[in-house]
């Protein structure tokens, strides 16, 4: 069983750039999670999608989009970037279990500088 | 809104000792609750969860928790540190099974040789 995969694994951009990173979800999930960890901090999450549509999202601004993708796979992508961007960026696959838990597997997580 | 404080941003032990990390979340209804582990330049690692039911809760690398209600707590606790336990460690919190994770903002745990 293939777990949760993330590409890029560093990425170096300049402020006002756009970026897209890229989550392959674990085999059989049909959401994935997208989460922002600052330095020194604890991931905050960005938004969620499942089957295809965003299924709730946290206070980020709209320049951070995402895409689900039929195979479940999953980008998320930052326009007009800031440094402030500069942070890991984690995703993590769940199969929706309704009215029970969603155990979510994270992936290794993108390193994202913005200079 | 959900919240959840980790008490100390770093933690220091001596190989052999106790691990104790704190864990103090604010939920108006029980929550689903959580320990993550974070090796450098890694993702995170689910250490063990609380669901319903028991409240101590036991985990992988001989990690446990206990849920206190009336306390709002779920501490970690390990009886003999080991110096591969050295890492960065989450709490969360969960409202419900579909709902995003929320997340305290981690304590570097060290162990001292």
């Amino acid at each position: 069983e293939t777990g949760v995969t993330q590409s890029p694994t560093h990425l170096i951009k300049t402020r006002g750039q756009q970026v897209t990173l890229r989550c392959s979800s674990q085999s059989g999930h049909n959401t994935v999670s997208w989460y922002q960890q600052a330095l020194g901090q604890g991931p905050q999450f960005i938004f969620q999608y499942y089957r295809e549509e965003e299924n709730g999202r946290g206070n980020f601004p709209p320049r951070f989009s995402g895409l689900q993708f039929p195979n479940y796979s999953s980008e998320l992508n930052v326009n007009a970037l800031e440094l402030d961007d500069s942070a890991l960026y984690l995703c993590a696959s769940s199969p929706f279990v309704a009215g029970g838990l969603d155990e979510q597997f994270f992936g290794p997580g993108t390193r994202l500088t913005v200079l | 809104a959900q919240s959840v404080t980790q008490l100390g941003s770093h933690v220091s032990v001596s190989e052999g000792a106790l691990v104790l990390l704190r864990c103090n979340y604010s939920s108006s209804v029980p929550p689903y609750l959580f320990w993550y582990v974070q090796y450098p330049n890694q993702g995170l690692q689910l250490l063990l969860k609380y669901t319903t039911g028991a409240t101590l809760v036991k985990g992988i690398n001989g990690f446990e928790a206990e849920f206190k209600k009336s306390e709002t707590s779920f501490h970690l606790t390990k009886p003999s540190a080991h110096m591969s336990d050295a890492a960065e460690y989450f709490c969360a919190v969960a409202y419900s099974g579909n709902t995003p994770l929320v997340f305290g903002k981690g304590t570097r745990l060290s162990v001292i040789a």
